[in-house]
């Protein structure tokens, strides 16, 4: 089964703008994460949201969790040219891996 | 603030060749990972690592892959014939703990198999 699927698959918006990316998975989960790779670097963790938390806050970053929906999604607001980046959830189910999903491409136009 | 650094950024190998890829995880991490990303698909867990172990391993890690840490600081990755598939970004990732901690990554060996 695909775990962590994000959609849209990309976006493209003005700077200024919020943008907003979802997650869905379909396993149960210890917590779920949230990392950006910028074009042909690493990955970046971001923010890590527990399965009891339902919304998290990291600058301007805004997570929310809900495990009944098995969903999540993050928010930038105030974009950035620089926020320009894939961006991936992954979810961990108190293992010791990480399940990502395909990512969603932001394009933030300056 | 501390990184990961992963050496090659980019290797090229004759496919049947063994390759080893290199990582230095983050000096007071005890948890590595390997992960691979074929060229538009997503990030795929390999390997995990802790105590001297291999504490949990996909399905894409078969015979032909192995991991060790030969001392303090180094965490490899060995693939011991390489076939034109094994053609990926391999992502090593350190943690401080196994559970609740985000997982630090390096930028990547490109790994090129002709």
């Amino acid at each position: 089964s695909q775990q962590g699927e994000e959609d849209p698959q990309a976006l493209s918006i003005q700077e200024g703008e919020n943008a907003t990316m979802n997650c869905s998975y379909k396993t149960s989960i210890n917590n779920l994460q949230w990392y950006r790779q910028n074009s042909g670097r690493g990955l970046v963790h971001l923010i890590l949201i527990r399965s009891n938390e339902r919304e998290k806050h990291s600058g301007r970053l805004r997570v929310t969790l809900d495990t009944s929906k098995k969903s999540s999604s993050l928010l930038i607001t105030a974009s950035r040219a620089a926020d320009t980046a894939s961006y991936f959830c992954a979810t961990d189910n108190a293992g010791n891996m990480l399940t990502f999903g395909g990512g969603t491409r932001l394009m933030v136009k300056p | 603030e501390p990184e990961v650094t992963q050496t090659p950024s980019h290797q090229v190998t004759q496919m049947g060749q063994e390759v080893i890829l290199r990582c230095v995880p983050i000096s007071n991490h005890l948890y590595f990972y390997w992960y691979r990303q074929i060229l538009g698909q997503k990030v795929e867990f390999l390997v995990s690592f802790y105590n001297n172990e291999i504490s949990e391993k996909s399905e894409i890690f078969d015979d032909q892959f192995s991991v060790e840490r030969p001392d303090g600081s180094n965490f490899t990755l060995k693939i011991r014939s390489t076939k034109l598939e094994d053609s990926a970004m391999y992502f090593c990732a350190s943690s401080e703990q196994r559970i609740v901690q985000p997982q630090h990554f390096g930028d990547g060996t490109r790994l090129s198999i002709l």
